[in-house]
């Protein structure tokens, strides 16, 4: 299985300032044939279910503000929130679609300082 | 527009059994492959069962050989059969619909959830 490890386990960052959550596989989710990494990331807010909102790693889902970004490649991953707003307030996912299972980081949850 | 809905989920005992439905609206099942995720009390995100569009299944070991998925082509809806029901399946029961029709994607949209409580 991958393992997937997400650190930190919770930030908590100023309004307008950028927040950093990293997700590191136990293997490589690129797929050399496509050169696409299978790896999204998700927030979910409290009470509510999962919003996809990156997928092959960098790509932004349609409707997701553009503050949020992801980038890296292999089994070493970022998830950027450029300039945090109340609203980003959640926990935050990061999932290997490469194999099954398909299996999910442990959440890092964002908080307002 | 895309719409999930969930229903079955209760309290049950151990041993017991439960059959979740998702009703999907706004896109045909058969197109897309489709999982169930869990989550437990103040717990993360675990992968349970994918069907993809062409019906191969997928289940993760912990569920394997208890829960089955199915889906109902002309009711466009998603089952999960829940058998032999434990304490540590106590969670809160997604479905999802993948950006694909493989298993190997990620859900662009989600159920709000049925809550599963396993206990005597």
């Amino acid at each position: 299985d991958i393992v997937m490890t997400q650190s930190p386990d919770s930030l908590a960052v100023s309004l307008g300032e950028r927040a950093t959550i990293n997700c590191k596989s136990s293997q490589s989710v690129l797929y050399t044939s496509n050169n696409k990494n299978y790896l999204t990331w998700y927030q979910q807010k409290p009470g509510q279910p999962p919003k996809l909102l990156i997928y092959w790693a960098s790509t932004r889902e349609s409707g997701v503000p553009d503050r949020f970004s992801g980038s890296g490649s292999g089994t070493d991953f970022t998830l950027t929130i450029s300039s945090l707003q109340a609203e980003d307030v959640a926990v935050y996912y990061c999932q290997q679609y490469y194999n099954t299972p398909l299996t999910f980081g442990q959440g890092t949850k964002v908080e307002i300082k | 527009e895309v719409h999930l809905l969930e229903s079955g989920g209760g309290l049950v005992q151990p041993g017991g059994s439960l059959r979740l439905s998702c009703a999907a609206s706004g896109f045909s099942i058969t197109m897309y492959a489709m999982s169930w995720v869990r989550q437990a009390p103040g717990k993360g995100l675990e992968w349970v069962s994918t069907i993809s569009s062409s019906g191969s299944i997928y289940y993760a070991e912990s569920v394997k050989g208890r829960f089955t998925i199915s889906r109902d082509n002309s009711k466009n809806t998603l089952y999960l059969e829940m058998n032999s029901l434990r304490a540590e399946d106590t969670a809160v029961y997604y479905c999802a619909k993948h950006t694909g029709d493989s298993v190997l994607g990620g859900g662009d949209y989600w159920g709000q959830g049925t809550r599963v409580t396993v206990s005597s």
